[in-house]
């Protein structure tokens, strides 16, 4: 079965530094990957997603995260956190159901940005 | 576009009654899915509409139930309400067969189960 494990309930980081959020997958085949970011108040959107093509993968407001089979993870990064990450981030597993698929999401990490 | 758009935003109920949730999916999307998102929590998924049918459906009880419109909106009902019930219930909207594209959410309802 897919499943997702965010390592960190908590992180905090100072304004200007960076930032690491750390997600591990368990999935029987390629999965698919996601971040969703969920400010409060407001919906989910999506920061980034993996579908097996460049490892690397970049997405809105400066994230990046790293696809590493051997290591089944998927870890959230940015060089310089601003005070407006302040959010919670989902790490998301796509379960395929033929034409469509269902989201499994991880338990959240809350970030914390200090002044 | 309006994006995915959810009603009522917030809601109080009462145990062992029930309600109903509404979502419009984003224009040009066909799918509708549910989730719901307990305190603390990541979303968990409750089931999925295309086509008027469910499609997939998420490890929840038969008191959840929902219904898809021609116009592809759609309902989440919940009977005989629990506490345990009190939760963000968050709608997505996706495309039907083409499933590595990005799922749109809204909002969300904020159940109370009092």
């Amino acid at each position: 079965a897919q499943s997702v494990t965010q390592l960190d309930s908590h992180v905090s980081v100072s304004e200007g530094t960076p930032v690491l959020l750390r997600c591990n997958y368990s999935s029987s085949y390629s999965p698919s990957l996601f971040w969703y970011v969920q400010h409060p108040n407001k919906g989910l959107q999506l920061l980034l997603k993996y579908t097996s093509a460049a490892t690397l993968v970049k997405g809105i407001n400066g994230f990046e995260a790293e696809f590493k089979k051997s290591e089944t993870s998927f870890h959230l990064t940015k060089p310089s956190a601003h005070m407006s990450d302040a959010a919670e981030y989902f790490c998301v597993v796509t379960v395929y159901g033929g034409a469509t698929n269902k989201l499994i999401f991880g338990t959240g990490t809350l970030l914390a940005v200090q002044p | 576009d309006a994006g995915v758009t959810q009603s009522p935003t917030h809601l109080i109920k009462t145990r062992g009654q029930q309600v109903t949730l509404r979502c419009s999916p984003k224009s040009g999307h066909d799918t509708v899915s549910w989730y719901q998102q307990a305190l603390g929590q990541g979303p968990q998924f409750i089931f999925q509409y295309y086509e008027e049918e469910e499609r997939q459906r998420g490890n929840f009880p038969d008191r959840f139930s929902g219904h898809q419109f021609p116009n592809y909106s759609s309902e989440l009902n919940v009977n005989a309400l629990l506490l345990g019930d009190s939760a963000l219930y968050l709608c997505a909207s996706s495309s039907w067969g083409l499933p590595n594209t990005e799922a749109f959410f809204g909002q969300g309802t904020r159940l109370t189960v009092v």
